[in-house]
């Protein structure tokens, strides 16, 4: 079946240092992938996507490119500020049957400042 | 604004008692979804409807119920057979193909 698996935290940086939280997939054919983003008791929210192979979402700063072959879509953020702590999800939705978006488990990040 | 509506946002039950949370969407989207989130874990698929009338199981299906009567609405039901019942519900909607998914912002049911 479909999986998710990402960087586990917590993930503590100061202000203006370089992110990244890694991702990978396992999917029958060719899946959307997402990021999302949740700040503290609020639901997800999308932060970016990519549909196809070699696509760069991006949003807010933030950067994500759909690696076929390296099964891959790790976020990245030149420069995360105070107000970018939340957790972090990366999903997948296959394109095949029931299209039941699978996460990851979750990558909580702080930025102290 | 269209949207996604949970409510209430905060719950307390007494354990034995079924409780229905609801879902309600202006979004026009026909799949709708149900999630748990637990403290420190990603989210686990409940149930969820790509039509009206029509719903599937997720992963943790037991001790739930829904219903899906309105392409609108998608309430969940908490029955006292869920043991472990406590925790951070989510509902999300999509027009499908692969489209993104919309949250609510949760109702956090706890139960004593």
């Amino acid at each position: 079946g479909d999986s998710v698996t990402q960087m586990e935290g917590p993930v503590t940086l100061s202000e203006e240092a370089f992110l990244t939280i890694n991702c990978t997939y396992t999917a029958t054919g060719y899946p959307s992938l997402f990021w999302y983003v949740q700040y503290p008791g609020e639901g997800l929210q999308l932060l970016l996507k990519a549909t196809k192979a070699d696509d760069k979402g991006s949003n807010k700063g933030f950067e994500a490119t759909y690696r076929k072959e390296t099964t891959s879509f790790h976020l990245e953020k030149g420069s995360v500020q105070v107000s970018d702590s939340a957790v972090y999800f990366c999903a997948l939705i296959s394109n095949f049957g029931n299209e039941k978006l699978t996460f990851g488990t979750g990558t909580r990040l702080t930025i102290i400042p | 604004d269209g949207g996604i509506t949970q409510s209430p946002k905060y719950l307390f039950r007494k354990e034995g008692q079924n409780v229905t949370l609801s879902c309600e969407q202006n979004l026009n989207h026909d799949a709708m979804y149900w999630y748990r989130q637990d403290p420190g874990q990603g989210l686990r698929l409940i149930y969820y409807s790509q039509i009206v009338n029509d719903f599937q199981k997720g992963d943790i299906a037991e001790g739930y119920s829904v219903s899906r009567e309105k392409k609108e609405s998608f309430p969940l039901t908490v029955t006292s057979a869920q043991k472990n019942p406590t925790a951070f519900y989510l509902c999300a909607s999509t027009d499908r193909g692969g489209s993104p998914l919309h949250f609510g912002n949760g109702t956090r049911l706890t139960v004593t």
